[in-house]
């Protein structure tokens, strides 16, 4: 599958580090989604783009932030994390006000 | 009351066999529905949606919508080994694309 990629697929990170992770659809889409999956919780939407714009930011600590510079990009910067924050993180991206959203592969992130 | 329920399972399925998966949800304003299929270790992927009271079907699967009783559930017929997953549902809070996900209830289809 190749409608949405995103890189790397595993990532352990210390608590101090500075990294990125990145999300490329080629679907043609317009909106973009960054999604958290934890262990036995539901999937939670974090950040919503419509257009590149930044459309819903869901109460998510400051520690991530989302970057949009074009309809076919979307980046999580992340620094600082806490070990709570190791989970699956999913990209997805949909038409505008579309709830059939396609996922990437996700990003295992572990914080050590 | 969670905005989706479902019951996480597992739901154990002989193969060949008609798996009935129920997700009821609080939003009396939801219009559109969606079923994701997720396997152990992958992301989801869109399996149904639903915009109108009553059945859809698509090849083994069918979508049933119950605005009235505020329920949507996912009938998947000849269940085969290669259905076991986890199944989530989800609806749009507020306009279109903003999903909110159950958490999903785990299928095990038996040989």
């Amino acid at each position: 599958e190749t409608g949405v990629t995103q890189t790397p697929r595993h990532l352990v990170m210390g608590m101090t580090n500075k990294k990125s992770l990145k999300c490329e659809q080629h679907l043609g889409h317009n909106a973009m989604y960054w999604y958290k999956q934890s262990a036995k919780k539901p999937l939670e939407l974090m950040f919503v783009y419509s257009l590149e714009e930044r459309v819903e930011n869901n109460s998510v600590p400051s520690r991530f932030s989302p970057e949009c510079p074009n309809s076919s990009h979307l980046f999580l910067h992340l620094h600082t994390l806490q070990p709570e924050d190791s989970a699956l993180y999913l990209c997805a991206s949909s038409q505008i006000f579309s709830g059939e959203q396609y996922f990437g592969p996700g990003t295992r992130l572990t914080v050590t | 009351q969670k905005e989706v329920e479902q019951n996480s399972g597992p739901l154990s399925v002989p193969e060949g066999a008609i798996a009935s998966l129920n997700c009821t949800y609080s939003d009396r304003g939801s219009q559109s529905f969606f079923w994701y299929r997720q396997y152990s270790g992958k992301s989801p992927e869109l399996i149904m949606s639903i915009y109108s009271n009553g059945d859809k079907e698509d090849g083994r699967f069918t979508a049933q919508l119950n605005k009235a009783s505020q329920y949507v559930s996912l009938l998947i017929r000849d269940s085969q080994p290669s259905d076991s997953a986890t199944y989530l549902c989800a609806y749009p809070k507020a306009a279109g694309n903003k999903l909110t996900f159950g958490g999903g209830t785990r299928v095990l289809v038996k040989p």
